[in-house]
């Protein structure tokens, strides 16, 4: 067990629709970090988020927003959803960007139908 | 350039044996790698890292090694274990510079015979 909790995991939805996907980082980490994984393009990084602000960005679609709570829990937001937007999304954390490593969630797999 | 996914190699080898995963990293400016196990349905599991300023690391069964002048990063396991099959992902990134983003490789699939 990592420590870092996602839900749900499992979400089934319709093209056009908008969902919230939830992370708890481990106790103690400030950086939460989002990932997509899809079969043809692997584990891609989306955003990293520290102590609250936004960090860095990946390749992240404007559909797509995520935030960092005061109690450090995250959200990414889905909008507009395609079906190519179908993937596994992955939450990880660290203490902060310089003391790695991250630590995995066991994701969320969304199903665009 | 950054990592694509493609088409997953595989790795078969008989229990008891020692299993060598390789990966080619892009970034010559990366300064920290990891190596992650990945089981399915699950999300990538930390095995071991290693900074750019060492060339070997070793921990319980397995040894992470870097060759920086090849960009070249390898995991060992010794006496790999049925428990081991899964999907290895190598990672890299530059503490300092990325923003903590890792960049992945493709992933390599272990399969253990018992």
């Amino acid at each position: 067990d990592s420590g870092v909790t996602q839900t749900p995991k499992h979400l089934i939805t319709a093209t056009g629709q908008r969902v919230t996907l939830r992370c708890s980082p481990r106790s103690g980490d400030l950086s939460v970090y989002w990932y997509q994984q899809s079969l043809d393009q692997g584990l891609q990084f989306l955003i990293h988020y520290y102590n609250g602000e936004e960090r860095a960005k990946g390749n992240i679609l404007e559909r797509f927003s995520a935030q960092q709570f005061p109690d450090l829990h995250s959200e990414l937001n889905l909008s507009s959803l395609e079906l190519g937007d179908s993937a596994l999304y992955f939450c990880a954390s660290s203490v902060d960007p310089g003391n790695q490593p991250q630590h995995f969630g066991d994701g969320t797999r969304l199903s665009i139908l | 350039g950054e990592s694509v996914g493609l088409h997953l190699p595989t790795l078969s080898v008989q229990e008891g044996d020692n299993s060598i995963i390789n990966c080619a990293y892009s970034n010559s400016a990366s300064d920290y790698f990891i190596w992650y196990k990945q089981e399915s349905g699950k999300g990538p599991q930390f095995i071991i890292d290693i900074r750019s300023n060492m060339d070997k690391r070793q921990g319980q069964r397995v040894t992470v090694l870097l060759n920086k002048t090849v960009k070249h990063l390898s995991l060992q396991i010794a006496a790999t274990q049925p428990g081991d099959s899964a999907v290895y992902f190598c990672a890299e990134t530059s503490i300092y510079n990325q923003g903590g983003k890792l960049i992945f490789g493709q992933g390599t699939e272990l399969s253990v015979k018992p």
